[in-house]
């Protein structure tokens, strides 16, 4: 069982929805990722999140907006989509960062219509 | 030129091979490294940190050269349950960890 859980696990949404991705981490620790991993591309860094304050974006599209309201919960808010949008979609936590191990969720599932 | 490179394979071995991965980074700044592993329709796991001493875990030795920037995974005696994507990971000095490709295992009985 993952100290890392992420909601929700299968996600279908069409290009003029609005939904969300939550993650919440149980692990004590102070810093939150956003991973974003396509089919045959390595795992793409999002967003990072360091004692609830963002650290980074990389360079992330408006339509993907996150929110970490405390150190343990982090979302991921998703409007106006596009079908190359649709991957696996990892939360992940650690200690502190810069990071040395990272714990994973087990990942949303994100197919756009 | 991408930060972490790996071999994307793959590897079909039979069990009991000894097998051999590759990664290499870009970034001679890089500070911390370490081997995940992805079974299908996972999330990645940490399998081992990366030492500059080299470093060994049962079946596993991971091996680091600064000098050349490049890290190496061994895995003697493959069993079934090593089929999985294998990730190379640095740290970089940036805020978060940058994953290789990966490089996919398939041990066959």
């Amino acid at each position: 069982e993952t100290g890392v859980t992420q909601t929700p696990r299968h996600l279908v949404m069409g290009m003029t929805n609005k939904k969300s991705l939550k993650c919440e981490q149980h692990l004590g620790h102070n810093a939150m990722y956003w991973y974003k991993q396509s089919a045959k591309k390595p795992l793409e860094l999002m967003f990072v999140y360091n004692f609830k304050e963002q650290t980074e974006n990389n360079s992330v599209p408006s339509r993907f907006s996150p929110e970490c309201p405390n150190s343990s919960h982090l979302f991921l808010h998703l409007h106006t989509l596009q079908p190359e949008d649709s991957a696996l979609y990892l939360c992940a936590s650690s200690r502190q960062g810069p990071p040395g191990t990272i714990y994973f969720g087990e990942g949303s599932w994100l197919t756009v219509v | 030129r991408k930060e972490v490179e790996q071999d994307p394979g793959p590897f079909n071995v039979p069990e009991g091979a000894t097998v051999a991965f590759n990664c290499t980074y870009s970034n001679s700044a890089s500070q911390s490294f370490f081997w995940y592993r992805q079974d299908c329709r996972k999330e990645p796991k940490l399998l081992m940190s990366v030492y500059s001493s080299g470093n060994e875990d049962g079946r596993f030795t991971a091996q680091l050269n600064r000098a050349s920037q490049y890290i190496s995974l061994l895995i003697r005696d493959s069993k079934l349950s090593d089929s999985a994507t294998y990730l190379c990971v640095v740290n970089t000095g940036r805020r978060a960890l940058t994953f290789g490709s990966g490089t996919r295992l398939q041990v066959q009985p």
